[in-house]
């Protein structure tokens, strides 16, 4: 059974503190990573996409992958209130097709 | 212009019953997605068509049918509505059908009563 292990959370921080999301994933032989924010009552928006090894940053938004250790992170930096939504990991499995498979999401609380 | 679409954003029936959902995307991609998103918010695949053809068709109870017309569009039909069919469904849309990134549409709110 293919899966993506996230911390449901809340996970609490200050205004203007660093925010990390971890990821967990159990096919060695993924291929594509993906952070998707979704708020309460809406669709999942794609804020970052990641294929290899290392960090990929993007304004505030830092993806990091290790595939060796099958886990990839987010961090967002100066965290807003507006940041307050829930954090979906998703990944492409292999085996071709672009089946992504999501994690439970880890709710983001930012508060003032 | 809305990339991806989704009709009705909301739909209350009742047991038993039939209903469509239909999804139309404009960005021109080649692969169209069925999602579906549970009360804890568990977000799982479908369905996915690749150019109108069946490429990915996982664990659902065949009362639920898509059907694709053209690569821009993806219908998805579910008979005899059941109480746990209610969830949101999300259509979603990537350029190709191998490791690109999806986008979604806006869900529809399915309630069965």
């Amino acid at each position: 059974q293919k899966e993506v292990e996230q911390n449901s959370g809340p996970l609490s921080v200050p205004e203007g503190a660093i925010a990390s999301l971890n990821c967990t994933y159990s096919d060695r032989g993924s291929q594509s990573f993906f952070w998707y924010r979704q708020y309460s009552g809406k669709s999942p928006e794609l804020i970052m996409f990641i294929y290899s090894n290392g960090d990929k940053e993007d304004g505030r938004f830092t993806a990091q992958l290790n595939k060796a250790s099958q886990y990839v992170s987010l961090l967002i930096r100066d965290s807003q209130p507006s940041d307050s939504a829930t954090y979906l990991c998703a990944v492409t499995f292999s085996g071709g097709y672009n089946k992504l498979i999501f994690g439970a999401g880890t709710r983001l609380a930012v508060h003032p | 212009d809305t990339a991806v679409s989704q009709t009705p954003k909301y739909l209350v029936t009742q047991m038993g019953n039939d209903k469509s959902i239909k999804c139309e995307q404009n960005l021109g991609h080649d692969t169209m997605y069925w999602y579906k998103q549970d009360s804890k918010k568990f977000l799982k695949i479908m369905f996915s068509y690749n150019n109108k053809e069946l490429i990915i068709n996982e664990t659902v109870p065949n009362r639920f049918s898509p059907k694709s017309p053209d690569k821009a569009h993806l219908n998805l039909h579910i008979n005899s509505l059941e109480l746990g069919d209610s969830a949101v469904y999300f259509c979603a849309s990537s350029q190709t059908a191998r490791y690109t990134e999806a986008f979604f549409g806006q869900g529809t709110r399915l309630t069965v009563v």
